[in-house]
């Protein structure tokens, strides 16, 4: 089974950092780009970041809300996906999805497999 | 960067109706742009690629048309199942970004 299974969300104060991870099964992760979207509380959804295949030099893009705080890598011999937060402020309050994007050669494709989400709270 | 823009909010309707979900992006993105149904506590479920292609899985009635910047999403017959708001999202260019969303609720 396809799976994702995200982890490593909690309380954190403003100005803190926390590391999200995300499990990948039941597909050859390697193969993927993956992506970081979260959803503040009643709000839509925000795209938060992507880390490209190895094909492609595990290269990032970021949204600007996150650019230069937060970070997103990739450990293929362990099927992970990790965000990396830092300075983090009360507007990142959200459940955070990790999802899978394209693969080769169809690397232009949308968001096909999401995992459960982690909420991240961030408060005083 | 690429806006956009989902129209209506918030849909009411009946069982069996047809709905149609409109979303324009404020540049051209050719056909890259998806389709995701979310409902409350869950994670969005793709439901169309590339502006009309059927995830698999997905009923039938679910379907999508348009390119460059307009787009919608059509539901031929609701069903109690589909009620849950509905996000596109272009994926042209970076950033990636959704539109705000719609909301179908029970008429």
């Amino acid at each position: 089974e396809v799976q994702l299974v995200e982890s490593g969300g909690g309380l954190v104060q403003p100005g803190g950092s926390l590391r999200l991870s995300c499990a990948a099964s039941g597909f050859t992760f390697s193969d993927h780009y993956m992506d970081w979207v979260r959803q503040a509380p009643g709000k839509g959804l925000e795209w938060v970041g992507r880390t490209r295949d190895k094909a492609n030099g595990y290269t990032t893009k970021y949204a600007a809300s996150v650019t230069g705080r937060f970070t997103i890598s990739r450990d293929d011999s362990k099927n992970s996906l990790y965000l990396q937060m830092n300075s983090l402020k009360i507007e990142d309050t959200a459940v955070y999805y990790c999802a899978r994007g394209g693969a080769q050669p169809y690397y232009q494709y949308a968001m096909d497999v999401w995992g459960q989400g982690t909420t991240v709270t961030v408060s005083s | 960067d690429i806006q956009m823009t989902q129209s209506p909010s918030t849909l009411s309707a009946f069982v069996g109706d047809r709905v149609t979900i409109t979303c324009r992006a404020s540049q051209s993105i050719s056909s890259w742009l998806a389709w995701y149904q979310q409902k409350p506590g869950k994670a969005p479920n793709l439901l169309i690629y590339k502006a009309s292609s059927l995830e698999s899985g997905v009923p039938s009635r679910f379907s999508g048309s348009g390119s460059g910047t307009e787009f919608t999403l059509t539901i031929s017959s609701l069903q109690p199942d589909d009620f849950a708001t509905y996000y596109c999202q272009h994926y042209d260019s970076y950033p990636l970004s959704f539109g705000g969303g719609t909301k179908v609720q029970i008429k």
